[in-house]
C-alpha cells in the first residue's frame, strides 16, 4: 500500500557537522509534509513543514527539501547539536484528509 | 500553558479490564486525533474527531472507543484490554484544515502496558 518511509534507521554524526535525513513517500495526492522531532519519553514534536507547491523551505538550523518527481523529502541541519540527537519522523498528508501518515523514523545521535 | 496534556502518562493494567485516557487541548483547535505507537516507534492513526464529530476510524477493534464531549477533548476508552494493546498512545490536535501551520500539535503520550 501507500506509505512514507525512511531510508536509513540510525544516523550517526559529529558534533558542529551538518545532518541529512531523507524520506521516500508513495502518494502522489500528498499535498503537506511536515518533520517531527520525537526525545525519548515525548510526543512528535513540529519541526518544520512544506507544502507541495514548494521545493525548498528554510526554517532556524533546518531545511526541508521536497522533490516531487521522485517522491522524495528530506531534512537537513546545520552544525548539529548533542540536542538534535532524537528520533525524526517525516509525514504526509492527503488531500481532503485530516489525519497524518508517518514514515518509520530514523535515530539521530550525535556525536561530542 | 498552551498544549495537548493526556493523562495518565503511564498505565499498567491486566489482561480483561477495561481503561480511558483522557484528553484536553487548549490551542483552540477543532480537531483532535488519537495515534497509536509501537515498539518499533511506528506511529499510526487511529481516530481524528471534527468539531465532535468522528471523521476518521481505521481499522481498530470496536474494543477502543473515543468519545468527544467537546471540541476542546478526546478521550478513548479501551474495553477487555489484550496484551496486543501495549503502546504509547498519543493524542494531538490541529487548527482547521488548509489554513497556515496546520500541523499536529502532539501530547506527551500514556504508556499503556498490559500485563
Amino acid at each position: 500500500g501507500e506509505s512514507v518511509g525512511l531510508h536509513l534507521p540510525t544516523l550517526s554524526v559529529q558534533e558542529g557537522d551538518n545532518s541529512i535525513i531523507n524520506c521516500a513517500y508513495s502518494n502522489s495526492a500528498s499535498d503537506y509534509f511536515i518533520w517531527y522531532k520525537q526525545e525519548s519519553g515525548k510526543g512528535p514534536q513540529f519541526i518544520i513543514d512544506i507544502r507541495s507547491n514548494m521545493d525548498k523551505r528554510q526554517g532556524q538550523r533546518v531545511t526541508v527539501l521536497l522533490n516531487k518527481t521522485v517522491k522524495h523529502l528530506s531534512l537537513q541541519i546545520a552544525a548539529t547539536q548533542p540536542g538534535d540527537s532524537a528520533v525524526y519522523f517525516c509525514a504526509e498528508r492527503k488531500t481532503g484528509r485530516r489525519a497524518l501518515t508517518f514514515g518509520s523514523g530514523t535515530r539521530l545521535q550525535v556525536q561530542p | 500553558d498552551t498544549a495537548v496534556s493526556q493523562t495518565p502518562k503511564y498505565l499498567v493494567t491486566q489482561m480483561g479490564n477495561d481503561k480511558s485516557i483522557k484528553c484536553e487541548q487548549n490551542l483552540g483547535h477543532d480537531t483532535m486525533y488519537w495515534y497509536k505507537q509501537d515498539s518499533k516507534k511506528f506511529l499510526k492513526i487511529m481516530f481524528s474527531y471534527n468539531n465532535k464529530e468522528l471523521i476518521i476510524n481505521e481499522t481498530v477493534p470496536n474494543r477502543f472507543s473515543p468519545k468527544s464531549p467537546d471540541k476542546a477533548h478526546l478521550n478513548l476508552h479501551i474495553n477487555s484490554l489484550e496484551l496486543g494493546d501495549s503502546a504509547v498512545y498519543f493524542c494531538a490536535s490541529s487548527p482547521p484544515y488548509g489554513g497556515a501551520g496546520t500541523e499536529a500539535f502532539f501530547g506527551q503520550g500514556t504508556r499503556l502496558t498490559v500485563v
